[in-house]
């Protein structure tokens, strides 16, 4: 069966600090990968998706980045933390275009 | 527009049935989903329709889908407090890209 692993749950980091958040799928190939992020307990902001390694479309510009170095891991970055990067991170998996099952998340407060 | 519509709120007593609707965009939409997600978790896959179902049921969970509408329902019976969480739907488009999510409902069960 598949899973997926999201790390660390929660996280404390200063403003200025980098960030690396990891996700990782296991019991399928070639999946469609995403991170979303949600403020305030509410609707989720699609951040990034990618359909294969290296392959890697942003949603919005912001600062955050996103890479795919293997098949079934994701990982979301930033050199230099804001205040208004604090939220709840998703990480999710699907294939194709059908549903989207989805990491327990990574609480980041920026302080 | 592109926004999957839904209601921010919804109070119900214990044991009453409980209704969430949502309004999707895209005619041509495949599969459409209902979400879960309690306080601090990821989102977990309730349940999810063929767009040429006019409904399913599931145990307490029954899916009515207007196509003409654009217009999806969650009905919860016999609702309990374990349901209280946030509610999304999701429509899957064609091709290969991401699911689009409403903004959920969160729904408070009083006992």
């Amino acid at each position: 069966s598949q899973t997926i692993h999201q790390w660390p749950a929660t996280l404390v980091q200063p403003v200025g600090s980098p960030l690396s958040l990891e996700c990782t799928v296991e019991g399928t190939s070639n999946p469609n990968l995403y991170w979303y992020r949600q403020a305030a307990g509410r609707g989720l902001q699609l951040l990034f998706y990618s359909v294969g390694i290296g392959q890697i479309s942003s949603e919005v510009p912001q600062n955050l980045s996103a890479s795919r170095p293997q098949d079934r891991q994701f990982i979301l970055s930033s050199k230099k933390l804001l205040l208004s990067d604090s939220g709840f991170y998703l990480c999710a998996w699907g294939q194709g275009n059908t549903e989207a099952f989805f990491g327990q998340g990574t609480r980041l407060t920026v302080v | 527009g592109e926004d999957v519509e839904q209601s921010l709120f919804l109070s119900v007593r214990e044991g009453d049935s409980s209704v969430i609707n949502c309004t999707y965009t895209d005619s041509s939409s495949t599969y459409l989903y209902w979400y879960k997600q309690e306080p601090g978790a990821g989102l977990q896959l309730l349940t999810y329709i063929f767009s040429n179902m006019d409904m399913k049921q599931d145990q307490r969970l029954t899916v009515l889908l207007n196509k003409k509408d654009k217009h999806l329902s969650l009905r919860i019976a016999d609702t309990q407090t374990g349901d209280s969480a946030i509610y999304f739907c999701a429509e899957a488009l064609s091709g290969n890209t991401p699911l689009v999510f409403g903004k959920g409902t969160r729904l408070s069960v009083i006992a």
